[in-house]
């Protein structure tokens, strides 16, 4: 079955950084689309990022471009979400979810979550 | 910029039926998903593409779309369907996804 499951969460101060892992099972993962999700205690859901298959393209929301890399090791079946000079605001519970297009191809839906790591940002 | 724009609190009657509505810009252009998330859990889609249902998600879950409103109509609201529902689609560049604020649906 299919199976998302991140890690490398936990509690880091204020401009360090830290690197989430999401290893993935059960299905191809080479042909699909993975992204990034984060969702404050108690909040709603906030997309972050975005790698397509091959990696070419990449895409950040603007709270943290600059500050986050994704990258993926489809030889590893594993994504990574690099975060750098994190903030308090980063503080959440980090998911990767597999995108998968409609029927129709006109656009996509996550059919996958992960369980979620949380990432605590404070001093 | 663009956003999706939901009730924060909604609520029905056991047996009744509430919708649950997400506004945006985008949706005139772009389709729209919705999932359910229960405490402590991940969300789970239940609607995808306007208006289609998954295998496994009770017939009660339906969507619609027109303008720049979409919606999840829960017919015969159940209690364990009490949990937050998420609308998603894409910002106006088509690159960018987006969440909708979420709508915590209680059943009385």
């Amino acid at each position: 079955q299919v199976q998302l499951v991140e890690s490398g969460g936990g509690v880091v101060q204020p401009g360090r950084s830290l690197r989430l892992s999401c290893a993935a099972s059960g299905f191809t993962f080479r042909s699909f689309v993975i992204h990034w999700v984060r969702q404050t205690p108690g909040k709603g859901l906030e997309w972050v990022t975005v790698m397509s298959s091959d990696g070419r393209y990449i895409h950040y929301a603007d709270s943290v471009k600059g500050r986050f890399t994704i990258s993926r090791d489809n030889s590893k079946s594993t994504l990574y979400l690099q975060m750098n000079s994190l903030r308090a605001e980063d503080t959440a519970v980090y998911y990767c979810v597999r995108e998968v297009n409609y029927d129709s191809g006109s656009g996509s839906y996550y059919d996958y979550w992960g369980q979620g790591t949380l990432v605590t940002v404070t001093s | 910029s663009s956003e999706l724009t939901q009730d924060p609190v909604v609520s029905v009657a056991l047996g009744q039926t509430v919708r649950i509505t997400c506004q945006g810009d985008t949706l005139r252009t772009f389709s729209v998903n919705w999932y359910q998330q229960k405490p402590g859990q991940a969300p789970i889609f239940v609607i995808y593409d306007k208006n289609k249902r998954p295998s496994g998600i009770p017939d009660r879950f339906s969507g619609s779309s027109s303008r720049n409103t979409a919606s999840l109509t829960i017919t015969g609201a159940q209690a364990e369907d009490e949990a937050d529902y998420y609308c998603h689609s894409r910002d106006s560049s088509g690159a960018k996804h987006l969440f909708g604020g979420g709508t915590k649906l209680t059943v009385l």
